[in-house]
């Protein structure tokens, strides 16, 4: 069975503060996601990677994908109180409709 | 804008009865696909289909069952409610990725169904 684990799981930091949330599998992805979902609300995308060792920004967040293709990290960077959230890294592999969801990461941005 | 909407956002049923999860996608995706969502354990998948009529059980399909009778709309259904449903439930739409070895692509999801078996 393919397994994501997210570490921290809970992350309370002070508005400014750099964070960085883990994504690890022993199983290799074809392509990785990270959603966003906020109190009372369904998930919502922020990034696919695909390539191993591949980097993408959005802004104040950081996504990088392992070079092997079965880790990921997201870092923000000079983290706000809209940062606050759940977030939820997924896993797929090409060929099939199905994701696997990691464990989550709540994350708390105080002003 | 695209949309997910499910038919509550908060649901209370007692141990027993026939529940059902109302989902409808307006984006003329082929994949639905319904979650359970429980702290600590992320989202885990219950059913999935890719076409009408069609499904296919996720990792904890037992105790529920699906229906698929027009492309927009999947519901849920939990023949006999139990106490270790209670639970957020979330439905998500995408496109087809196909059988072309491309990855899945972007799913997107309702507000999700808060019900809780008393």
């Amino acid at each position: 069975t393919q397994l994501l684990e997210q570490s921290p799981q809970f992350l309370s930091i002070q508005e400014g503060e750099n964070l960085t949330v883990y994504c690890n599998s022993s199983s290799v992805f074809s392509s990785l996601q990270w959603y966003r979902q906020e109190p009372g609300e369904g998930p919502v995308l922020l990034v696919t990677v695909v390539t191993g060792g591949e980097v993408k920004k959005l802004k104040r967040l950081t996504f990088q994908f392992g070079d092997a293709r079965k880790d990921s990290s997201l870092h923000i960077t000079a983290a706000q109180p809209g940062d606050t959230g759940l977030y939820l890294c997924a896993g797929a592999s090409s060929g099939t409709y199905k994701y696997i969801f990691g464990t989550g990461t709540r994350l708390k941005v105080l002003a | 804008d695209v949309k997910v909407t499910q038919s509550s956002r908060y649901l209370v049923k007692r141990t027993g009865e026939k529940v059902f999860l109302e989902c409808v996608q307006d984006m003329d995706h082929e994949n639905m696909f319904w979650y359970r969502q429980d702290p600590g354990l992320g989202l885990r998948l219950i059913y999935f289909s890719y076409d009408v009529k069609m499904k296919e059980k996720g990792d904890i399909p037992e105790g529920y069952s699906v229906s698929r009778e027009k492309k927009e709309r999947f519901s849920l259904i939990l023949e006999s409610a139990s106490t270790n449903q209670t639970s957020m439930y979330l439905c998500a739409s995408s496109l087809w990725s196909g059988s072309s070895g491309r990855s899945p692509h972007e799913q997107f999801f309702g507000p999700g169904t808060r019900l809780t078996v008393l």
